[in-house]
């Protein structure tokens, strides 16, 4: 069975420094993976997405990840924190067809000004 | 391109009581999955929903059930509420087969509370 692991529940960055979400995934074969994000109340949003072909994804807000599958990492970067990334962020895996998501345990992005 | 609505946005109910949870999908998508998020978890499988057939379930016991429409509308039932039900229950649309495998567009959820 596939899923993810996210390190570190809560994280706290200074507005404009370096953000650093890590997510290890365990499957026998390389997943599909996601990272999504949530604000207060609200659902979750697709931030970018690793299905095949380039390592290093791109997604919107400025965030990218990269994936390492001799690492079975998927962490999660972006170059400059603003203070509207806090929110909280959920690694996921998925596969084709079935579609079904698993989700890590998400973690929570303070930015401190 | 309409979004995915989700109703009531809040409830609350009592202990032994039964809830119906409703979701409308995203325009073009004919898939629905459920996912229920208690208070500082990742969302967690329910079950999903592909042309009025569920099409999955995780872990979760026959008391929840499901049921898709001709217009890919979904609910989810919850009989003999339990404590533990009190959540934020969310749908996620998406489309099979798909160039986009796994990509989830999400409603904002149903948060019940259960005493």
């Amino acid at each position: 069975a596939q899923s993810v692991t996210q390190l570190g529940s809560h994280v706290s960055v200074s507005e404009g420094a370096l953000v650093l979400l890590r997510c290890n995934y365990s499957s026998s074969v390389p997943p599909y993976l996601f990272w999504y994000v949530q604000y207060p109340n609200q659902g979750l949003q697709l931030l970018l997405k690793y299905t095949t072909g380039a390592t290093l994804v791109k997604g919107i807000n400025g965030f990218e990840a990269e994936f390492k599958k001799s690492e079975t990492s998927f962490h999660l970067t972006k170059p400059s924190a603003h203070m509207s990334d806090a929110a909280e962020y959920f690694c996921a895996s998925g596969r084709g067809g079935y579609q079904k998501v698993t989700f890590g345990t998400g973690t929570k992005l303070q930015v401190i000004p | 391109e309409t979004g995915v609505t989700q109703s009531p946005t809040h409830l609350i109910k009592t202990r032994g009581q039964q809830v119906t949870l409703r979701c409308s999908s995203q325009s073009g998508h004919n898939t629905v999955s459920w996912y229920q998020q208690a208070l500082g978890q990742g969302p967690q499988f329910i079950f999903q929903y592909y042309r009025e057939e569920e099409n999955g379930r995780g872990n979760f016991p026959p008391r929840f059930s499901g049921l898709q429409f001709p217009n890919y509308s979904s609910e989810l039932n919850v009989n003999a509420l339990e404590l533990d039900d009190s959540a934020l229950y969310l749908c996620a649309s998406s489309l099979i087969p798909s160039r986009q495998p796994g990509e989830l567009f999400f409603g904002e959820g149903s948060r019940l509370t259960v005493l």
